[in-house]
């Protein structure tokens, strides 16, 4: 049963837009969620992250967003840029040393 | 990149053959671990490694085996590689933020393996 959820497999967004990736998650004991984005041909790379006791986070254009209640948290990244185009990867964490990961979610930054 | 190194980057191998890929870290991580990604799955855990000596079965261990005798290297063995096992593996360690706070993943660059 997956923990974490990322359930759009694609998303296509128009250069300098907002882009808005979204992911669920079940287990209420997650503490700690992280964003990793990977280019092909290359290992994922940590991009964001935010604790249970927050509900935003932000570091430069990428901000995280968290709703406890709904276990739901949002990736925005705004204006979206061409480099931007990769998958990007939701986890969420427990307190130890493992993460969970959901399946990713392909981004495509149109020109 | 955390110092992390994998080797070899590709293989191609045959059914039944065994396969030892390698994963070395220059920066005395305690953890590490083993993930493979595959379309529709995203990356699931295979086995990790909380010290030498020390490991214990993730996700998705069936069919591997893992072995940590020095800190530095933490190998995942397939004893007989079947085509399911076809799919690209990354290694990772489990270290502080430079910004501080909790304990984040950096990953290595991954190996592809093609088992036919």
């Amino acid at each position: 049963d997956q923990q974490v959820k990322q359930n759009s497999p694609s998303l296509s967004v128009q250069e300098g837009r907002i882009s808005i990736l979204n992911c669920d998650y079940t287990n209420s004991m997650f503490d700690y969620f992280l964003w990793y984005k990977k280019y092909p041909a290359e290992g994922p790379t940590f991009l964001i992250s935010i604790s249970s006791i927050k509900d935003k986070n932000e570091d430069g254009r990428f901000t995280v967003f968290l709703n406890k209640s709904a276990k739901h948290l949002s990736l925005h990244i705004v204006p979206s840029q061409p480099g931007d185009s990769a998958v990007y990867f939701c986890a969420a964490s427990e307190g130890d040393d493992k993460i969970i990961f959901g399946k990713g979610t392909r981004l495509h930054i149109l020109p | 990149d955390a110092g992390i190194t994998q080797s070899p980057r590709h293989k191609v191998t045959e059914t039944g053959t065994p396969v030892t890929l390698r994963c070395h870290q220059t920066e005395n991580h305690r953890y590490m671990y083993w993930y493979r990604q595959d379309p529709g799955h995203g990356l699931r855990l295979i086995h990790y490694s909380y010290g030498v000596k020390d490991t214990d079965k993730g996700e998705v261990s069936d069919g591997y085996s893992v072995s940590r005798s020095k800190t530095e290297d933490f190998l995942l063995t397939l004893e007989s590689a079947t085509s399911s096992q076809t799919s690209v593996y990354f290694c990772a360690i489990s270290a502080t933020l430079p910004t501080g706070g909790k304990n984040i993943q950096y990953f290595g660059a991954g190996t592809r393996l093609s088992v036919l």
